[in-house]
């Protein structure tokens, strides 16, 4: 089955530093992949999906980008800012079709500094 | 306007009890989800539902039964409530065909 690895332990950086998460997967490649954003209290809100065939997406100060071969993406936030701290979610389709069903990695938690 | 919401916010309660979690979107969407967030905070499936009808049932004890009048709400009933059903429950719903899901603020169930 899928494993989704984001690293667990919390990523400390400084405002305006650019911050990078990463989520590793084991399995099967996925048609897409998403990434969340989830603060204390509160629902997991979409921020990008970068599908197989697409190597990099960007929106304002995030980018994402995807590696099929090294099974892995990476999230980029640029100047970041304190606002940008929460925990960031990967997820990725489970790879039976268009079921919606998403496996969502454990989330890593951002915080930065002023 | 709230997208999806949840009622109750928080639910604390006794083992052995039953209780009830709604959630209503006003996206117009066709498909709804429940998922489990619990301790370590990691978000698991349970149910899916698309225009009332079951697409997702994943292993969860049959004291979890979903039920979805409409399309627009789906609710979770829980029977027999164990302490290992403390965790957050979150209701999302999405399009069926596109891959984005929205999500409701959050149940807080705590089984005492």
């Amino acid at each position: 089955s899928q494993k989704i690895e984001q690293n667990s332990e919390a990523l400390n950086i400084q405002e305006g530093k650019t911050a990078t998460l990463t989520c590793n997967y084991t399995n099967y490649s996925p048609a897409y992949l998403q990434w969340y954003r989830q603060d204390p209290g509160r629902g997991p809100v979409f921020l990008l999906l970068i599908r197989e065939n697409e190597k990099e997406k960007r929106k304002e100060r995030l980018k994402v980008t995807f590696d099929t071969t090294l099974k892995q993406s990476l999230f980029h936030i640029t100047a970041s800012q304190p606002a940008d701290s929460a925990t960031y979610l990967c997820a990725l389709d489970d790879g039976s079709g268009n079921t919606g069903k998403l496996i969502f990695g454990q989330g890593t938690t951002l915080q930065v500094k002023p | 306007d709230t997208a999806v919401s949840q009622t109750p916010k928080y639910l604390v309660t006794q083992m052995g009890n039953d209780k009830s979690i709604k959630c209503e979107q006003n996206l117009g969407h066709d498909t709804m989800y429940w998922y489990k967030q619990d301790s370590k905070k990691f978000l698991k499936i349970m149910f899916s539902y698309n225009n009332k009808e079951l697409i997702i049932n994943e292993t969860v004890p049959n004291r979890f039964s979903p039920k979805s009048p409409d399309k627009a709400h789906l609710n979770l009933h829980i029977n027999s409530l164990e302490l290992g059903d403390s965790a957050v429950y979150f209701c999302a719903s999405s399009q069926l065909g596109t891959e984005t899901q929205y999500f409701g603020p959050g149940t807080r169930l705590l089984v005492l």
